[in-house]
C-alpha cells in the first residue's frame, strides 16, 4: 500500500532561518509525490509535486522540496521562514484509482510555526 | 481558485438524524471526491466519483452514501449520523490521469458536529 509519514506534528523555526518539514514515503513502484497547505477553517492548496526528473521541486511562495530515493524521502524546504507560513503541512502520494481518479494519501500533517 | 463550493459550511446536528453535503463545481472536472479531516488522521478518502453516476468506495465509506447526477455536483450523506461522523468534510476535483499529474482542487470544507 502507498503511505507517506510525516515525524514531526510540530516544526518551529524563527522568521528568517531556513525551515524543513521532513516526510517519507513508502510506495511501490516510481512516486507521484505532492505537498499542500493549509491555513486555518481553509482548504488544503496545493504547493509542488515530484514526478520525475530534477530532484529538487520548486513550488509556490518560495517553497521548494527535495526527491531522495535512497532516503525514501520528500522533505519540503524553504530558505528563509516567513510569519505568514506558519499553517498546517500535508504531505501525500498518488495512487491511480478504478476508473481512472487519482486518490491522494495524505500524511497526518506538521504544524509550522514561524516565530519573530 | 479552483470554482469549489460546498454547502452548507457549518452543520450541528442530532444522532440519528440524516445529513447531505453538497459539492458544486464549475471546472467540469470527471473526478469529484470527499475525504474527512480529522487530528491524528490527516485526510481520508470516503468516496470518490469519475463520472456522472459512477462512484466507489474509498477507505473509510461505511455509514456514508454518495451520489452524482450531474457533472457539477457530488452529494455525501449520511443516512444516520453518529459522533464518529463529527469531523470537517471536504471535497476535491481533478482532471484524471491523462490530464494532469494527480493534483486535486479542494472546497473550503463542512464542519459537522453530530451531537
Amino acid at each position: 500500500a502507498q503511505s507517506v509519514a510525516q515525524p514531526e506534528d510540530q516544526v518551529n523555526v524563527a522568521e528568517g532561518n531556513p525551515l524543513t518539514v521532513k516526510c517519507t514515503y513508502s510506495v511501490s513502484g516510481n512516486p507521484y509525490l505532492f505537498w499542500y497547505v493549509q491555513y486555518p477553517n481553509r482548504g488544503l492548496q496545493f504547493l509542488l509535486k515530484y514526478i520525475t526528473g530534477d530532484n529538487l521541486v520548486k513550488g509556490s511562495y518560495g517553497f521548494e522540496a527535495e526527491f531522495n530515493k535512497s532516503q525514501t524521502s520528500f522533505h519540503l524546504k524553504k530558505p528563509s521562514a516567513l510569519v505568514s507560513d506558519s499553517a498546517l503541512y500535508f504531505c501525500a502520494v498518488r495512487y491511480i484509482l478504478t476508473g481512472g481518479g487519482n486518490k491522494l494519501t495524505f500524511g497526518t500533517g506538521t504544524q509550522l510555526k514561524v516565530e519573530l | 481558485d479552483a470554482g469549489i463550493t460546498q454547502s452548507p459550511r457549518h452543520k450541528v446536528t442530532e444522532t440519528g438524524t440524516p445529513v447531505t453535503l453538497r459539492c458544486h463545481q464549475t471546472e467540469n472536472h470527471r473526478y469529484m471526491y470527499w475525504y474527512r479531516q480529522d487530528p491524528g488522521h490527516g485526510l481520508r478518502l470516503i468516496h470518490y466519483s469519475y463520472g456522472v453516476k459512477d462512484t466507489d468506495k474509498g477507505e473509510v465509506s461505511d455509514g456514508y452514501s454518495v451520489s452524482r447526477s450531474k457533472t457539477e455536483d457530488f452529494l455525501l450523506t449520511l443516512e444516520s449520523a453518529t459522533s464518529s461522523q463529527t469531523s470537517v468534510y471536504f471535497c476535491a476535483i481533478s482532471e484524471g490521469t491523462s490530464g494532469n499529474t494527480g493534483e486535486l482542487f479542494f472546497g473550503e470544507g463542512s464542519r459537522l458536529t453530530v451531537l
